[in-house]
């Protein structure tokens, strides 16, 4: 079967730095995305990785390991309206979009 | 610039009754095009996509049903509500490239009494 595995929740002091995990198990893979939402709101796109490395962008950066099956999203600076569900999706080897239940991330201040 | 409009944002309706949710694309040509419903504190549960007008592959057998009549027109209908069907129901698009993230329309809460 296909599997995407992240922790349910995680809580972080404003300012901190926080790393969210991302295990998946598909039928191929042809990418992995994070997504960003809000409560009550859509998803928003923040990062695409399909080869191994980090990926940075601003305060965040996206890491993939596709040996390991893994990712994790690094939320750095943490303001309190990075107080979010983060989703992480797979993208199969037949193009098909698996999604992870997401994790929702509570600021302290 | 690409934006996607669906509405309404909050729906309430009884059992037994229809439902028609639409979604609209603006500024591209032939999108992918998606439907999720995602139940509270869960993740997205793809509905249906479409490739192209009148191509539509459902995910999950259900009593809902899915059409494309025109190339960036989507639309989510029911004969017959059930309470299972309610959540918030999120249209989304990407370009036909596959390795295109896809982006969401502000979504429909859908509340069944």
């Amino acid at each position: 079967g296909q599997n995407i595995d992240q922790p349910t929740e995680m809580t972080a002091t404003e300012g901190a730095i926080v790393q969210i995990n991302c295990t998946y198990q598909t039928s191929g893979f042809n990418g992995l995305f994070w997504y960003q939402q809000h409560a009550g709101e859509a998803p928003t796109f923040l990062s695409y990785n399909v080869l191994d490395g980090l990926e940075e962008k601003g305060r965040f950066s996206s890491f993939l390991s596709r040996s390991k099956g893994y990712s994790y999203l690094l939320l750095k600076e943490l303001q309190m309206k990075d107080s979010a569900s983060y989703l992480c999706a797979v993208l199969t080897s037949n193009y098909q979009l698996i999604w992870g239940a997401g994790t929702k991330l509570i600021i302290k201040p | 610039s690409q934006t996607i409009h669906q509405w309404p944002a909050t729906l309430v309706q009884p059992v037994g009754s229809p439902l028609s949710l639409e979604c609209t694309v603006e500024g591209t040509s032939n999108p992918n095009l998606y439907w999720y419903r995602q139940a509270a504190g869960r993740g997205l549960q793809l509905l249906f996509y479409s490739v192209g007008i009148g191509q539509i592959s459902s995910e999950v057998p259900q009593n809902l049903s899915a059409s494309r009549p025109q190339d960036r027109q989507f639309i989510l209908s029911s004969k017959k509500l059930l309470l299972s069907d309610s959540g918030f129901y999120l249209c989304a698009w990407a370009p036909g490239q596959e390795y295109q993230p896809q982006h969401f329309g502000d979504g429909t809460r859908l509340s069944i009494l």
